[in-house]
């Protein structure tokens, strides 16, 4: 099984900051198979990122995504108030995909 | 519009069954594979089970293999979740997800909470 690590665990920020979020897998992830999801209080988690660089239809240009091998970042440019949530990645190089513990990113 | 509607979460005694529905409308749902995705209360995202876009091929976390079964029904557009010999610890809002790689579509969740 592919073990995701996430860090920090919670980035306390202010709005207009920028917010860098990191992903490290236990082993390398061959095409850049990951992904990040945003989940704000209540509701269900909506795809931020895919294949590691790749924005979501819809999703605001601020998010960009880069890594490669074992080591992923998410970089927020300027958090909006609506940025503040917590963040997943997640794999799916295997079959049994697996997620990241989160990084909470919240109002400093 | 696309949505994933899960329904069928209830309270359960632990050893239980239940069947979890997740009905879908707005994509072609035969197009992709289906995902099940669990959170216990205050805690993270967990991967739970997926079956492919035709229904012949079902992975499973290994914390539910041999008690979950992933099934899906085309001609309806909906995926199912039968959990046997349920456990507190199976506490959780399961999410239903859809995507071939990453998990484009989710739903809202249903509750499913083992306890006596």
């Amino acid at each position: 099984e592919i073990v995701l690590t996430q860090s920090p665990g919670t980035l306390s920020l202010s709005p207009g900051e920028g917010a860098t979020l990191s992903c490290r897998a236990s082993q390398s992830l061959s095409s850049r198979y990951l992904a990040w999801y945003q989940q704000r209080p209540g509701q269900a988690p909506r795809l931020v990122i895919f294949g590691a660089s790749n924005r979501a239809p819809g999703i605001p240009d601020r998010f960009s995504g880069s890594g490669s091998g074992t080591d992923y970042t998410l970089t927020i440019s300027r958090l909006e108030p609506e940025d503040f949530a917590v963040y997943y990645c997640q794999q799916y190089v295997t079959s049994v995909r697996t997620f990241g513990p989160g990084t909470k990113v919240d109002v400093k | 519009e696309v949505q994933l509607v899960e329904s069928g979460g209830a309270l359960v005694l632990p050893g239980g069954s239940l069947r979890l529905s997740c009905s879908a409308s707005g994509f072609t749902f035969s197009s992709y594979a289906m995902h099940w995705v669990r959170q216990a209360p205050g805690k993270g995202l967990q991967y739970v089970s997926t079956i492919t876009s035709n229904g012949g091929i079902t992975y499973y976390a290994d914390s539910v293999k041999g008690r979950f079964t992933v099934s899906r029904d085309n001609s309806m557009d909906t995926l199912y979740l039968h959990m046997s010999s349920l456990r507190p610890n199976d506490t959780a809002v399961y999410f239903c997800a859809g995507g071939s790689g990453s998990y484009v579509y989710w739903g809202q969740g249903t509750l499913v909470t083992v306890s006596s």
